[in-house]
């Protein structure tokens, strides 16, 4: 079936950089864009920018411009998505999602939980 | 950017009774080239991702029980339970895939009166 899997959780200081892993399973990885949404601590849910595993395109949230990139393995189906310059507000639940042709992330991984404190 | 406002924040119903979640965007998410509608419904539970309920505005995602529907066009959209049960306590949110960045509601939290 198809499956996202992402990589553990993980505690950085404010400054150092993260990067997030999300394997594909059980379809063409290089056929569907891979979106990246995150979840601070009991609020909603923000987009933060899409890859494609087939040329490398990345559209990315104004908001996080300059600090985040996405990348793709199409060797490993793995989609990657490195934030730097963390700061404790980056504190969340980070998610990847394949985009399905009719506008809706299906499915999700199952969240990494990225903490930033001193 | 497209504001997706979603009403109310939170609603409380008996179960059987109907639940009723309203999604506003700024600006209309049609498609014209293809007529879709770019809105999509997610369910989110506790410690869970979130999972597509609803997309196209009014399409139900493959087992998605028939309780759940999703209607309205142009700016105005409404997720509708007709008959809750227990397990649609959830936070559902309205998101936008006409452009980017693609915006979510802020979410509206379902619980059982």
């Amino acid at each position: 079936q198809v499956q996202l899997v992402q990589s553990g959780a993980e505690v950085k200081k404010p400054g150092a950089s993260v990067k997030v892993s999300c394997k594909a399973s059980g379809y063409t990885f290089s056929s569907y864009d891979i979106s990246w949404v995150r979840q601070a601590p009991g609020q909603g849910l923000e987009w933060m920018g899409w890859i494609s595993p087939s040329n490398g395109n990345t559209n990315y949230a104004q908001k996080f411009q300059g600090r985040v990139t996405m990348t793709p393995d199409t060797s490993t189906s793995t989609a990657y998505m490195e934030l730097r310059s963390l700061r404790t507000d980056d504190t969340a639940v980070y998610y990847c999602a394949r985009d399905m042709h009719y506008g809706a992330g299906s499915p999700w991984g199952q969240g990494t939980l990225v903490t930033v404190s001193s | 950017d497209i504001v997706m406002t979603q009403s109310p924040d939170s609603l409380a119903v008996s179960l059987g009774e109907r639940a009723t979640i309203n999604c506003k965007s700024s600006q209309s998410v049609l498609y014209s080239s293809n007529n879709k509608t770019y809105l999509t419904w997610y369910q989110q539970k506790p410690g869970q991702p979130p999972k597509v309920v609803i997309y196209w505005a009014s399409t139900r995602e493959t087992g998605v029980p028939d309780r759940f529907s999703g209607s309205g066009s142009g700016t105005d959209f409404t997720l509708t339970i007709s008959s809750l049960q227990a397990e649609d306590v959830a936070v559902y949110y309205c998101q936008q895939y006409y452009t980017t960045p693609r915006t979510f509601g802020q979410g509206t939290k379902v619980e059982i009166k």
